[in-house]
């Protein structure tokens, strides 16, 4: 089955212990982004990869951390959280983000992130 | 700067009626408009898009309508049922540096349809 994993679902920290969210994908996508969602804001970008060892910020890139060491990995690194990144956090993947395929962007569960 | 935006964070209609779902853009750029629809405690999946060359395009009960002279884009869905209980984010693509795309999205707006 197509899809993307996130893990854990649901973390509780405390301020200044470092995280990581992994995610990953079984469609050989090229394409592979971090969100969070958060009341009255929406979907925000964190940090997006358009391959292996490529990756930008997005557009709240501040406080996070990303690598893509292989096609199918994207995890999310949080080196010394704080309460203002509790929120919920979505991974996607698509195809091509040049060609028009992020209509089938592909999205993971969430991980509902709260920081102490 | 919220370049999408959707003015109503929700919206209640009678199963059967008509749902009419708004979202605007203030970026000129933007070429490409998707909308997408969110259960709890799930992802995002995607429903309909549309093209800036288009002004319409349907899919069963879903139609989107995009006015560029506006920068307005509107997703109906008639007859409404109650599955269709959801928060709905409206986004657009356009390209930025590099000549990778970017999809920004809109705050939501919450669906409820009463039986």
């Amino acid at each position: 089955e197509a899809q993307v994993t996130q893990n854990p679902r649901y973390l509780i920290t405390v301020t200044g212990k470092k995280l990581t969210v992994t995610c990953s994908q079984n469609m050989n996508h090229e394409y592979m982004s971090w969100y969070r969602q958060d009341p009255g804001l929406g979907l925000r970008q964190i940090y997006y990869s358009m391959n292996v060892e490529v990756t930008d910020k997005g557009d709240v890139p501040e406080g996070y951390k990303v690598s893509r060491k292989e096609k199918r990995n994207f995890p999310l690194i949080l080196e010394s959280p704080s309460p203002n990144q509790t929120s919920l956090y979505f991974c996607a993947s698509s195809p091509s983000i040049r060609g028009r395929s992020t209509d089938t962007q592909y999205f993971g569960p969430g991980t509902r992130l709260t920081v102490l | 700067d919220q370049q999408v935006k959707q003015n109503s964070p929700s919206l209640s209609v009678q199963e059967g009626r008509i749902s009419i779902l708004n979202c605007d853009y203030t970026n000129s750029m933007f070429d490409y408009f998707l909308w997408y629809k969110k259960y709890p405690a799930e992802g995002p999946t995607f429903l309909i898009s549309i093209s800036s060359i288009k002004d319409k395009n349907e899919d069963g009960r879903f139609t989107v309508f995009l006015n560029k002279s506006a920068k307005h884009l509107s997703l109906h869905i008639v007859p409404s049922q109650p599955g269709d209980s959801a928060v709905y984010f409206c986004a657009a693509i356009g390209v930025i540096i590099q000549g990778a795309q970017k999809l920004v999205f809109g705050q939501g707006t919450r669906l409820t349809i009463n039986p």
